[in-house]
């Protein structure tokens, strides 16, 4: 069984402030993906590494930055948190190729005050 | 740029009933196409795929979905609702020459007793 797990299910930051979300996987799986969701918008691509210490962009990534030192592990950093960032993150890896499934972690609801 | 459109952010069915969730994609090329469910805190779990085989797909809880290349949709139904069912659905794609994989808005499932 593929699993995907996130460092925090729940997170409460103050505006400003450095924010670490670490997601890890089991699977040995080449690719991983942060994700932002809100209601009545999906999900949305923040940041997606191909393999270790490779990055790329998404749709969202003002704000974020990543790091991927391992290849089981995927950070995602709020460089200094906005109450804006307050979502659900939620991490996922796949084997590489477009018909593959991502598998997903629990999620981590992070709250900026 | 490919996108899909699930119809109906709010999907209400009674128990027993026929569960129809619609999601229309907009592609130039034959896309892969996804369809997920997330309960209640949790992260993303894949109910099925279409690859290119078969255009009716079978997946997990008794869910399935057609492909309709004329209709450019892949609607997940499934014959007789249970409480379980209840969950947001999303629909996702990626094409064959992108890793990107993009999601619908979501449709929140209730099932009535």
């Amino acid at each position: 069984d593929v699993k995907v797990t996130q460092s925090s299910r729940y997170l409460v930051k103050r505006t400003g402030e450095k924010v670490f979300l670490e997601c890890v996987q089991d699977m040995d799986h080449e690719n991983m993906f942060w994700y932002r969701q809100d209601p009545g918008l999906g999900l949305r691509l923040i940041y997606f590494s191909y393999d270790v210490k490779m990055k790329e962009k998404g749709d969202i990534p003002e704000g974020y930055s990543v790091s991927r030192e391992k290849k089981e592990r995927f950070s995602l950093i709020l460089e200094s948190a906005s109450t804006n960032q307050t979502s659900m993150y939620l991490c996922a890896s796949r084997v590489p190729g477009q018909a593959k499934e991502q598998y997903f972690g629990p999620g981590t609801r992070l709250t900026v005050t | 740029a490919q996108s899909v459109t699930q119809l109906g952010s709010h999907v209400s069915v009674s128990e027993g009933a026929l569960v129809l969730l619609r999601c229309n994609y907009s592609s130039s090329v034959p896309p892969y196409l996804f369809w997920y469910v997330q309960y209640p805190n949790q992260g993303l779990q894949l109910l099925l795929k279409y690859t290119s085989a078969a255009t009716l797909v079978k997946g997990i809880n008794g869910f399935e979905a057609e492909f309709k290349k004329s209709e450019t949709s892949f609607h997940l139904t499934k014959p007789s609702a249970h409480m379980s069912d209840a969950a947001e659905y999303f629909c996702a794609v990626t094409l064959y020459n992108n890793n990107d994989m993009r999601f619908g808005a979501g449709t929140r499932l209730t099932v009535k007793p």
